[in-house]
């Protein structure tokens, strides 16, 4: 099971958008709702962003949103600010052997 | 406070063998699957294993199948994750997670270091 494709990085400025794709397969994003995206500070624990493809825990800015078509999840943070500044994961439910896979990460800059 | 803290990492040489650990806090420990995802230095997370509620289901990444075994136990709000013939390519930062539904790891502790070297 390979990791799902993420690009290196992306960046925006302050009050802009920024969109992270993440690329699995039919054995996984394709066939399941069930895509989360974490936050991740260096040397900290990563945050659950948004789960089931769209929704978003408590707490979770509304500025943060998901979506996803065919075989690609996508995350966008309208209105960056200074502390979305980090790395983002996605991952994917990939079925009853292998469970779960993450992307490969995305570094997120706020310029 | 709903908290996960991880244990027992460390340095060991390749071929050995490590318990982690994953004291949880704050909530009903066994009602909730649990996780370990790791992260290699300069790398991004991995998913590793998962363990049911009750124990009676396991899975694993294929690149530690056979070496390495989750269990918990519920009557000490404990997660673990036995580690045997330790390669290099296991050193990482090891996290316990909650698996709140389907993937949605919604609670993390800090993370315990593994280093495999001679």
């Amino acid at each position: 099971q390979s990791a799902l494709t993420q690009p290196p990085s992306a960046s925006g400025s302050p009050g802009q958008s920024v969109t992270i794709s993440c690329i699995g397969t039919s054995s996984d994003v394709g066939t399941y709702n069930y895509v989360s995206w974490y936050q991740h500070h260096p040397g900290k624990a990563p945050k659950l962003m948004i789960y089931e493809v769209s929704k978003r825990p408590s707490g979770v800015p509304d500025r943060f949103s998901g979506s996803k078509s065919g075989n690609t999840a996508s995350l966008t943070v309208s209105g960056l600010q200074a502390e979305d500044e980090a790395d983002y994961y996605c991952s994917s439910y990939a079925g009853s052997n292998i469970l779960y896979v993450f992307g490969t990460g995305t570094k997120v800059t706020v310029l | 406070e709903v908290q996960l803290v991880e244990s027992g990492g460390g340095l060991v040489q390749p071929g050995g063998s490590l318990r982690l650990s994953c004291a949880a806090s704050g909530f009903t420990f066994s009602t909730y699957w649990m996780t370990w995802v790791r992260q290699a230095p300069g790398k991004g997370l991995e998913w590793v294993a998962d363990i049911k509620e009750d124990g009676s289901a396991k899975f694993y990444v294929d690149s530690v199948k056979g070496r390495f075994t989750i269990s918990r136990d519920n009557a000490k709000n404990t997660l673990y994750l036995q580690m045997n013939s330790l390669r290099a390519e296991d050193t990482a930062l090891y996290y316990c997670a909650r698996n709140w539904a389907w993937g949605a790891f919604d609670i993390w502790g800090q993370g315990t270091m593994v280093t495999v070297s001679s």
